[in-house]
């Protein structure tokens, strides 16, 4: 137990739906991150938010579109989302945007049919 | 451009034996390292970190060496367990984005 939950841990689309995952976390952390894991490729950073000021977009397509409506939660809502965009994506926390000590919750894994 | 890589991305080890796993870095301005191990079906998990002003570091079973004249880091495990399978990931961060950013991983496999 990390102190951060995801929710659904498996989810299956289409290209045509619409999807949120979402991220909780309990450690009364500032900073929150979505990570996309795919398969033989390191871990890539998509956003980031710091106090629910999003601070960080990583050239992420339109068909991600994160929220932060406090703190301690994190969204991410799909739309429209292609194949490729099949992956485990990961939410994670850190006390604070400086911190390199990151807290993984345990990923959704997503497949877009 | 800044990458880290792994020279490994393998490692099959004998339990009770002693795993190193190496990771490469190309940037010379950061100045804080962490390695992440992450378990089937999980996500990564924080292990120990090191700052550039230290060459090494020990936790429980695990040591890490940073050797920032060659941009090269290490986790050593001692007397690997079974519990110790996972991926280990290196991650970098410093300079000026401050951004940290993470290695391919190795799979570490231990035979029992």
């Amino acid at each position: 137990e990390t102190g951060v939950t995801q929710t659904p841990r498996h989810l299956v689309m289409g290209m045509t739906n619409k999807k949120s995952l979402k991220c909780e976390q309990h450690l009364g952390h500032n900073a929150m991150y979505w990570y996309k894991q795919s398969a033989k490729k390191p871990l890539e950073l998509m956003f980031v938010y710091n106090f629910k000021e999003q601070t960080e977009n990583n050239s992420v397509p339109s068909r991600f579109s994160p929220e932060c409506p406090n703190s301690s939660h994190l969204f991410l809502h799909l739309h429209t989302l292609q194949p490729e965009d099949s992956a485990l994506y990961l939410c994670a926390s850190s006390q604070d945007r400086a911190s390199g000590e990151l807290f993984f919750g345990e990923g959704s894994r997503l497949t877009v049919l | 451009g800044e990458s880290v890589g792994l020279h490994l991305p393998t490692l099959s080890v004998q339990e009770g034996d002693n795993s190193i796993i190496n990771c490469a870095y190309s940037n010379s301005a950061s100045d804080y390292f962490i390695w992440y191990k992450q378990e089937s079906g999980k996500g990564p998990q924080f292990i120990i970190d090191i700052r550039s002003n230290m060459d090494k570091r020990q936790g429980q079973r695990v040591t890490v060496l940073l050797n920032k004249t060659v941009k090269h880091l290490s986790l050593q495990i001692a007397a690997t367990q079974p519990g110790d399978s996972a991926v280990y990931f290196c991650a970098e961060t410093g300079g000026a984005t401050n951004k940290l950013i993470f290695g391919t991983g190795t799979l570490l496999a231990v035979q029992p």
